[in-house]
């Protein structure tokens, strides 16, 4: 089956600065991989997503980017702000159904004022 | 406003007894999923059900028990035959369509002694 592994699985960043967390997929044939944030306290909420089909994807100041050859892909947060503090998880699927998600070990990520 | 509840947050129980965590949605989400989180893991699924009384075991169903009786509602029972129940539980739920994605609630922290 799939197996994903994620780093840092902690990291800290002046605010303003950028963060970027890297996640590693084993499974060819995966073809979804969503980003989560989990805030103390919540339940994780999908940040972004990108499919296979798509090499980057941007959202104000989050990125993804997607290496299909090297079977790796990337979480990029700019202009980092104090909200931006929470454990974040990447994920991975080779079918079009949740119930085939993969998902990271999380990073907690912590900005510095 | 729609969202998923579950209920209580934080629970306690003694080694031995079955215990039932509560989830229900207003989303009219088809699908529904239950996750187990513990330090330093990622998310690991293990029930699921994409219609009302149709349910399917997930990565890590032993010890566990599901029932689907309504679209809103997913409780799961813990049983004694679960040999570190202790952990962080998660429900969320989904449209059933291939673009969909995962509603978590807050979660419930399930603590037995």
């Amino acid at each position: 089956g799939e197996n994903v592994e994620q780093h840092p699985s902690t990291l800290s960043v002046q605010e303003g600065d950028s963060a970027v967390i890297k996640c590693t997929y084993s499974d060819s044939a995966s073809n979804y991989f969503p980003w989560y944030k989990q805030e103390l306290g919540k339940g994780p909420q999908l940040i972004i997503d990108i499919r296979s089909n798509v090499g980057e994807k941007k959202d104000q100041r989050i990125a993804v980017t997607l290496n299909k050859t090297a079977k790796h892909f990337s979480l990029h947060i700019t202009e980092t702000q104090p909200e931006d503090s929470a454990v974040y998880f990447c994920a991975a699927s080779n079918s079009f159904g949740n119930e085939k998600l993969t998902f990271g070990t999380g990073t907690r990520l912590t900005i510095i004022p | 406003d729609g969202g998923i509840t579950q209920s209580p947050k934080y629970l306690f129980r003694k080694e031995g007894q079955n215990v039932t965590l509560s989830c229900e949605q207003n989303l009219n989400h088809d699908a529904m999923y239950w996750y187990r989180q513990d330090p330093g893991q990622g998310l690991r699924l293990i029930y699921y059900s994409q219609i009302v009384n149709d349910f399917q075991k997930g990565d890590i169903a032993e010890g566990y028990s599901v029932s689907r009786e309504k679209k809103e509602s997913f409780p799961l029972t813990v049983t004694s035959a679960q040999k570190n129940p202790t952990a962080f539980y998660l429900c969320a739920s989904s449209m059933a369509r291939e673009d969909s994605p995962l509603h978590f609630g807050n979660g419930t922290r399930l603590t037995v002694t």
